[in-house]
């Protein structure tokens, strides 16, 4: 079964440094893979995708992400953070089932915390 | 551009009564559409999804439905809300073969 994993559940970094963000998926075949990042109170935002391709992606905000067959990850980072990067990511893997539908699994979110 | 409308913001309810929350999608035609519900320090839960009119499919049983009665529009109700009904509900939209899904604002309800 697919799963994904984000195995910190709590990051603080100091404003300007740098960010990684790791995720790990579970799935049979080629993932489709995605990081979107929640504010308190709001909805999730789009950060980057990655479909195939260059397993560099670059996302909103000065985010990229690297995929990583072997090690079946997806992690997120950014060079340089910024205090308003401050919120809850999740990263998601997803699949189109018959019928058109998109399934997506999320993992359990990563709380970023930015000191000044 | 598309754009996913959700409403109520937040909503207090007593134990047993109804639901009815709204999601409305804007500049697109015919999207999967789903219901998710985060509780507090959980991940996302998908409770339901729709490829069309009138299909709903449940990911699992509990106490909510979903109804799709137009293209753009999907409605989550319950008839009588239980007190494990409180966290924050999501609605998205997304096209076909393997986009992303767009997220409203989502509902926060609190059942009391």
């Amino acid at each position: 079964a697919q799963s994904v994993t984000q195995p910190d559940i709590h990051i603080t970094v100091s404003e300007g440094a740098s960010l990684e963000l790791r995720c790990n998926y579970s799935y049979g075949a080629t993932p489709y893979l995605f990081w979107y990042v929640q504010s308190p109170g709001q909805g999730l935002q789009l950060l980057l995708k990655y479909f195939s391709g260059d397993t560099l992606v670059q996302g909103i905000k000065g985010f990229e992400a690297e995929f990583k067959r072997s090690q079946s990850s997806f992690n997120l980072r950014k060079p340089s953070v910024h205090w308003s990067d401050a919120a809850e990511y999740f990263c998601a893997v997803g699949t189109t089932l018959s019928g058109g539908y998109n399934k997506l699994i999320f993992g359990a979110g990563t709380r970023l915390a930015v000191h000044p | 551009s598309q754009t996913i409308h959700q409403w109520p913001a937040t909503l207090v309810q007593p134990v047993g009564s109804p639901l009815s929350l709204e999601c409305t999608v804007e500049g697109t035609s015919n999207p999967n559409l789903y219901w998710y519900r985060q509780a507090a320090g959980r991940g996302l839960q998908l409770l339901f999804y729709s490829v069309g009119i009138g299909q709903i499919s449940s990911e699992v049983p509990q106490n909510l439905s979903a109804s799709r009665p137009q293209d753009r529009q999907f409605i989550l109700s319950s008839k009588k809300l239980l007190l494990s009904d409180s966290g924050f509900y999501l609605c998205a939209w997304s096209g076909l073969e393997n986009s992303p899904l767009h997220f409203g604002n989502g509902t926060r309800l609190t059942v009391t």
